[in-house]
């Protein structure tokens, strides 16, 4: 079992729409839980960080973290079609560099 | 402010090679780690290297290796190349504060092909 669990998908929505991605996973030691978008050949950008359980808001993106229950989630209101790439999660220990991905899923917002 | 440079971006070696990527970290960045993106495993840890040593390393087999040079600078090299060493390889690099959250930025990869 992977330590960080994410649907693949491929999700696929209409403009406007509110977009729901979410990850699960084992190591209950992590602190600091990460979004990134990586659009076709680029590398990952990062999204938002959240450090711990809460929510954090950034315009139309808004990240929340479950330590309790293991879980993130972000969403994406009024989702556009520039919102259109793979979302991974991603995961770290207190003070460690590594981080640790989810399988990431791949997102197409129709217009 | 430049981002982080990957050379070369695409690649193409055939099995039993070896191979050697290059990573330029953001100016003032001392951490760089390595990651593989594969369709099948998704993003993986290689390793880190903070003012020249590695400082982590995750569960690859040695012919993986890496270094970091007095600028911050980063190489990763494979040997004996197999064919599902196949992937994108990416390189992010930060301030490597341990005490601190520090953002990872990423470059855009290099694309090797093994055939």
């Amino acid at each position: 079992q992977k330590e960080v669990e994410q649907d693949p998908g491929p999700l696929s929505v209409p403009e406007g729409a509110i977009v729901s991605l979410n990850c699960t996973y084992s190591n209950s030691a992590f602190q600091y839980f990460m979004w990134y978008r990586q659009y076709s050949r680029k590398g990952p950008e990062l999204l938002m960080y959240t450090y711990s359980s809460g929510n954090k808001e950034d315009g139309r993106f808004t990240a929340q973290v479950d330590k309790s229950s293991k879980y993130i989630s972000l969403f994406i209101r009024d989702s556009q079609p520039s919102d259109s790439a793979t979302y991974l999660c991603a995961m770290s220990l207190q003070g460690a560099q590594k981080l640790v991905f989810g399988q990431g899923t791949r997102l197409t917002i129709n217009p | 402010k430049a981002g982080v440079t990957q050379t070369p971006r695409y690649l193409i070696k055939t099995r039993g090679q070896q191979v050697t990527l290059s990573c330029s970290p953001i100016s003032g960045h001392r951490s760089v780690s390595w990651y593989q993106q594969t369709p099948g495993q998704g993003l993986q840890f290689l390793f880190e290297y903070f003012s020249e040593t590695q400082r982590n390393k995750g569960n690859f087999p040695g012919r993986f290796s890496g270094r970091q040079f007095s600028n911050s600078r980063s190489e990763m090299n494979v040997s004996t190349l197999e064919l599902g060493d196949s992937a994108l390889y990416l390189c992010a690099s930060s301030l490597g504060d341990r005490v601190h959250h520090n953002e990872q930025f990423f470059g855009p990869g290099t694309r090797l092909t093994v055939l």
